[in-house]
C-alpha cells in the first residue's frame, strides 16, 4: 500500500509565477489536508478537503491560494502570483475517515521563490 | 498564548538515558492527540497516539492528563536513532484540525 505521495518534491519559482503542488493519498483515503511549514516553525493547517468538497479552508491565506480535490485524480494546492514568503515545506496528510483519524504524511513539496 | 506548548530544547542526552518530554494544551474541546517524530527536512510520521489510561510501545511511553490538559512522552533506554524533533499534536474535536507543537529536539549522543 503506497503510502500518500507528492510531487513534485521541489520547486522552485520566480516571485510572480504559479505554483502548483500535487497529492495523492494513500489508498482508501478520502480525507486530505494541506500543512505548511515554514523554516524553523511548526506546521500551520491550511485546508481539509473531502472528495470535490472543500470542509475547511480557515488556515488559507485570502489571496492567492486555492485548494481542491476531485472526483478523480490528486489534490492540488495552487499558489499565484508567488512571493518569497510563501517559501516553504508543504505537507499533505491523508486518514481514512474523519472523526479523530490519525492522519499519513507525505513526503512534501519544498517551495522556493526566488 | 499557543494552543499546543511544547519546550522546544534541545535535549542533549547519551545513548541509554532515560528522556521526558512534556506538552500542555489550551482547547479543553481537544479530543484526540498524538506524538509524531519529525527528522531534519522530512515529513512528520506518526509515533504514537495518546491514550487516557496511559501507553507503551516498546521503550516509549506516553501519557495524558485531561484535567490537567498536559500530554508527555518518555523514552526509556535513548538510542542514536532517536535524535529527531517530538511533535505534541492535539486534534480539535469541532474541527478535524490537528494543532501541531512547535517540537522538542532530541539529540542522543554516543
Amino acid at each position: 500500500n503506497a503510502g500518500v505521495m507528492q510531487n513534485p518534491r521541489h520547486l522552485v519559482r520566480r516571485r510572480g509565477q504559479e505554483a502548483r503542488l500535487r497529492c495523492s493519498p494513500m489508498k482508501g483515503h478520502s480525507h486530505v489536508y494541506w500543512y505548511r511549514q515554514l523554516p524553523e516553525e511548526g506546521l500551520k493547517f491550511m485546508v481539509y478537503l473531502q472528495k470535490e468538497n472543500i470542509i475547511d479552508e480557515s488556515g488559507m491565506p485570502k489571496e492567492r491560494f486555492s485548494a481542491e480535490f476531485p472526483k478523480e485524480g490528486p489534490s492540488i494546492l495552487r499558489i499565484q502570483q508567488v512571493v518569497r514568503g510563501d517559501s516553504a515545506a508543504y505537507f499533505c496528510a491523508s486518514s481514512p475517515r474523519r472523526e479523530g483519524s490519525e492522519q499519513y504524511f507525505g513526503p512534501g513539496t519544498r517551495l522556493t521563490v526566488t | 498564548r499557543k494552543e499546543v506548548e511544547q519546550d522546544p530544547g534541545p535535549f542533549n542526552v547519551p545513548e541509554g538515558a532515560t528522556v521526558a518530554f512534556n506538552c500542555t494544551y489550551s482547547n479543553s474541546a481537544s479530543q484526540s492527540f498524538f506524538w509524531y517524530r519529525q527528522d531534519c527536512r522530512k515529513e512528520p510520521k506518526l509515533l504514537m497516539s495518546v491514550y487516557s489510561s496511559g501507553n507503551e510501545d516498546g521503550r516509549f511511553t506516553a501519557q495524558l492528563n485531561r484535567a490537567s490538559q498536559y500530554i508527555s512522552l518518555l523514552i526509556r533506554d535513548s538510542k542514536l536513532s532517536d535524535s529527531a524533533t517530538y511533535l505534541c499534536v492535539a486534534l480539535s474535536y469541532n474541527t478535524d484540525k490537528l494543532i501541531f507543537g512547535t517540537g522538542t529536539r532530541l539529540q542522543v549522543f554516543p
